[in-house]
């Protein structure tokens, strides 16, 4: 039973557009969202978070929306770039659990120049 | 001067063997973790780890095993391998409440 999901396996979007990747949870426990980005042959990097008490994080071209009532929350990215594809993971956690990570099964966005 | 370092990147061994991965972090982290990727690509964690805890994924068959032998060190066992075991496992290491930091993955291949 995945807590959580990513239901869009990929993405395309064209270079300076806005790419919004979605994501989905159903453990109201989770306390803290994050997403990660992940090359081929490379370790998951850590990109943006959201503490479960905020609605929005920003970080440069980054940002992150979490509408806990709905259980969801989305990745911002504008400009879209071309060294911007990859995969990218949702993951949340709480934190009586070893700060262990639950990871959405990933959505590969490709931006085209 | 990689933060998250594993070893070996590839492995391929036959059924049955024993083998280790190693894992090393220089980040001065609490607790470090072992993450198993699978063929449809979900990132499942195996275990969490610090000086006073060990948390481990109720999924994960007892042949394998984390070994800690300090703080920055978290090795991973595993007994009497399975095809079934294929797949690319990370480490990572975290601070209490930080974000996880990733080892670059050793893609184990079982034949």
């Amino acid at each position: 039973d995945q807590q959580v999901k990513q239901n869009s396996p990929s993405l395309s979007v064209q270079e300076g557009r806005i790419s919004i990747l979605n994501c989905d949870y159903t453990n109201s426990m989770f306390d803290y969202f994050l997403w990660y980005k992940k090359y081929p042959a490379e370790g998951p990097t850590f990109l943006i978070s959201i503490s479960s008490i905020k609605d929005k994080n920003e970080d440069g071209r980054f940002t992150v929306f979490l509408n806990k009532s709905a259980k969801h929350l989305s990745l911002h990215i504008v400009p879209s770039q071309p060294g911007d594809s990859a995969v990218y993971f949702c993951a949340a956690r709480f934190n009586n659990a070893g700060n262990m990570l639950t990871f959405g099964g990933g959505t590969r966005l490709m931006v085209k120049p | 001067d990689t933060a998250v370092s594993q070893t070996p990147k590839y492995l391929v061994t036959q059924m049955g063997n024993d083998k280790s991965i190693k894992c090393e972090q220089n980040l001065g982290h609490d607790t470090m973790y072992w993450y198993k990727q699978d063929s449809k690509k979900f990132l499942k964690i195996m275990f969490s780890y610090n000086n006073k805890e060990l948390i481990i994924n109720e999924t994960v068959p007892n042949r394998f095993s984390p070994k800690s032998p300090d703080k920055a060190h978290l090795n991973l066992h595993i007994n009497s391998l399975e095809l079934g075991d294929s797949a690319v496992y990370f480490c990572a290491s975290s601070d209490l409440g930080g974000s996880a930091f990733f080892g670059q993955g050793t893609r184990l291949t079982v034949v």
